[in-house]
Formats: structure tokens, C-alpha cells, sequence
């Protein structure tokens, strides 16, 4: 079955700082990965999805299929970007549709220092 | 649209009495989840539901949890008998087909907490 890890619950860091927040996935097959985000008394959003390759918010992740993993980066930290993110993988069929099912990781607490 | 409308936001109850919480998906959306969010276990996926019919139960934690989606604009969620231990938030989220797959759009949550 997949498996999508985040190991840190809780990160903190200053603002301007650079921060990447570590998510590892198990899945022998194809897997789409996504960053969603929750910020404070706001709904779970999507941030960005690893097929579309694009930098939201300044924020980047890269599928890396060797270690199995989809870190997300930011190179210069914001006060506003502290929130709860989650990382989350959804399987490909072999024709490239998908499953509907999500699969999310325990979630990371992001702290941002003044 | 008012996207994903979940009820209650927030119950109280005690232990051994029926939930029952309920979600209107965003209208077109094939895609219909139930998730609970736990400080121990982040988002756990529950159930889903295709074009209303339940494609995915084997996150339903026991069977004092059952879901049914009678028509493509409804959901519930109920638990009978409750317990302490389902106290969490439980999300519904609804999603499309087409290019925007994947992409899960999601209520408020309700907030449950069982005494």
C-alpha cells in the first residue's frame, strides 16, 4: 500500500531563512504528488502539484523518484507562510489516469520567526 | 459557488449517543472524501465515493462508522455509538474529473468532540 512520511511535525525557522519541509512516499508505482497547505482558519488548499512544475508562492518541490521523495523549498522564508502543510500522493494507472484516492502524510507544523 | 459545505462546524456530545455530520460537494465534482485530522495520525482518508457510489471503505476505523451518498449533492458521515476516541475534525472534500484531478477541494471540517 502507499505511504506518503513526513517526518517532522514541527519546524521553525526565522524569517528569510531557507526552509524545506521533507516528505518520502513508498509506492513501486507512479505516483502524483501534492503540497497542500492549511493556514490559520483557513480551508486545506491545494499548493502545487508535482506535474505542473511551477513555484507558488516562492515555494518549489521536485519529485525525486530514486529517494523517493518530494521535499518543498523555499529559499527565503515569510511570516505569512506559517501554516500546517501536508504532503500527499495519488497513484497513476498505467495509461496515466488516475486514482481518485489521496493519501496524506501526518502533516508538518511550519513556524515563522519575526 | 460556496464550495464544499460541511455541518455541523463544531459538536459536543457524549459518549454513546449517534453523529451525524453532513456535507453538500461543490456541484459537478464526481469525487466525494471523508477525512479525519488527528494531531496523531495528520489526514486520514475514511471513504470515497464515485459518481455517489463507495469506491474505497477500508479507512471506516469499525463498524460504528458508516457513510452513504444518496444523490450527488449530499453526504453523511455518521458514527452510533460514539466515543472519546473519535474526537477530531473530519474534513469532506470533493474533487473533479479532467485536468483538474487530484485536486481536492475541502469544507471547514466539523469539529467533534465526545465527552
Amino acid at each position: 500500500a502507499q505511504r506518503v512520511t513526513q517526518p517532522e511535525k514541527l519546524l521553525s525557522v526565522f524569517k528569510g531563512a531557507p526552509v524545506e519541509l521533507k516528505c518520502n512516499y513508498s509506492y513501486s508505482g507512479s505516483p502524483e504528488l501534492f503540497w497542500y497547505v492549511q493556514y490559520s482558519r483557513q480551508r486545506l488548499q491545494l499548493l502545487l502539484r508535482h506535474i505542473s512544475r511551477e513555484s507558488i508562492k516562492g515555494f518549489t518541490a521536485d519529485l525525486n523518484k530514486g529517494e523517493t521523495s518530494f521535499h518543498l523549498k523555499k529559499p527565503f522564508a515569510q511570516e505569512e507562510d506559517s501554516a500546517m502543510y501536508y504532503c500527499a500522493l495519488r497513484l497513476l494507472k498505467a495509461g496515466g489516469t488516475s486514482y481518485g484516492k489521496l493519501t496524506f502524510g501526518q502533516g508538518t507544523i511550519l513556524t515563522v520567526h519575526p | 459557488d460556496a464550495g464544499v459545505i460541511q455541518s455541523p462546524r463544531h459538536e459536543v456530545t457524549e459518549m454513546g449517543q449517534e453523529v451525524t455530520l453532513r456535507c453538500k460537494p461543490i456541484s459537478g465534482h464526481d469525487y466525494l472524501f471523508w477525512y479525519r485530522q488527528t494531531m496523531m495520525r495528520g489526514l486520514e482518508l475514511l471513504i470515497y465515493f464515485n459518481n455517489n457510489v463507495p469506491i474505497d471503505d477500508s479507512g471506516m476505523p469499525e463498524d460504528r462508522f458508516s457513510a452513504k451518498m444518496p444523490n450527488a449533492s449530499f453526504s453523511t458521515l455518521k458514527i452510533q455509538p460514539s466515543e472519546p476516541r473519535d474526537s477530531a475534525v473530519y474534513f469532506c472534500a470533493s474533487s473533479p474529473l479532467g485536468p483538474s484531478a487530484g485536486e481536492l477541494f475541502f469544507g471547514e471540517g466539523s469539529r467533534l468532540t465526545v465527552l
